[in-house]
């Protein structure tokens, strides 16, 4: 199984601060990587796909990026509306989701 | 527009067999590149990928729940059911159906359905 290692698990930051997080794979998974954000009471969205492709719609302030097996996700400038719940996901082999990154504002 | 919808029990006992339908509206499950997940995700904690089936009736499960799902699809009716056996107070969560078709990103979701398991 492929496992995702995403860190840090919560995080507290400034609007207009660079906010980063990351995601370490078990095994090379190439370009096979997703991340996604979830608000309380919905479901998740796709932001980012195969790496660094931002999804239609999508602020340019995220973005993504691959370093071996290891992924890094990152919001620019954060803005009040990006607080909530990021998940990276795997699909090289299956599916595996990150554990989550908690975002909120200070 | 791509819709998906999941429905089942809210409240299932100990051991009792799960049954949740997808259903989705404005894409064909048969056309190609089509899959529906099913992911879960336990109160406050992360989302787990469970299944998934492809327009071609390939089926592909989580290694550590094998044992306990089955996937299967009725494209004519636009549907994805997951059953999931031996229920088990662990087993507590919302239950998601999601779509990909060109990309492997799961790009369209169901609302979520709650599932309760307790006696």
């Amino acid at each position: 199984d492929i496992q995702m290692t995403q860190s840090p698990s919560s995080l507290s930051a400034s609007v207009g601060d660079r906010v980063t997080i990351t995601c370490q794979a078990s095994q090379d998974i190439r370009h096979y990587l997703n991340w996604y954000q979830q608000k309380p009471g919905r479901a998740p969205k796709v932001l980012i796909y195969d790496v660094s492709n931002l999804e239609r719609g999508v602020p340019s302030r995220f973005s993504g990026s691959r370093s071996g097996t290891d992924f890094t996700f990152t919001i620019s400038s954060l803005q009040p509306e990006d607080t909530g719940t990021y998940y990276c996901q795997q699909y090289h082999t299956l599916v595996t989701f990150g554990q989550g990154t908690r975002l909120d504002i200070k | 527009q791509v819709t998906l919808k999941e429905s089942g029990p809210a409240l299932v006992k100990p051991t009792q067999t799960l049954t949740l339908t997808c259903t989705f509206s404005g894409v064909s499950l048969s056309s190609p590149g089509m899959r529906v997940s099913w992911i879960r995700q336990p109160p406050g904690k992360a989302l787990e990928w469970l299944a998934r089936i492809d327009w071609d009736d390939d089926d592909f499960y989580s290694p550590s729940l094998r044992s306990r799902l089955t996937i299967s699809k009725d494209a004519s009716k636009n549907q994805v059911v997951l059953t999931m056996t031996n229920m088990d107070p662990v087993d507590t969560a919302t239950y998601f159906c999601a779509l990909s078709s060109v990309r492997w990103s799961l790009d369209d979701w169901g609302q979520g359905t709650l599932v309760t398991v307790s006696s």
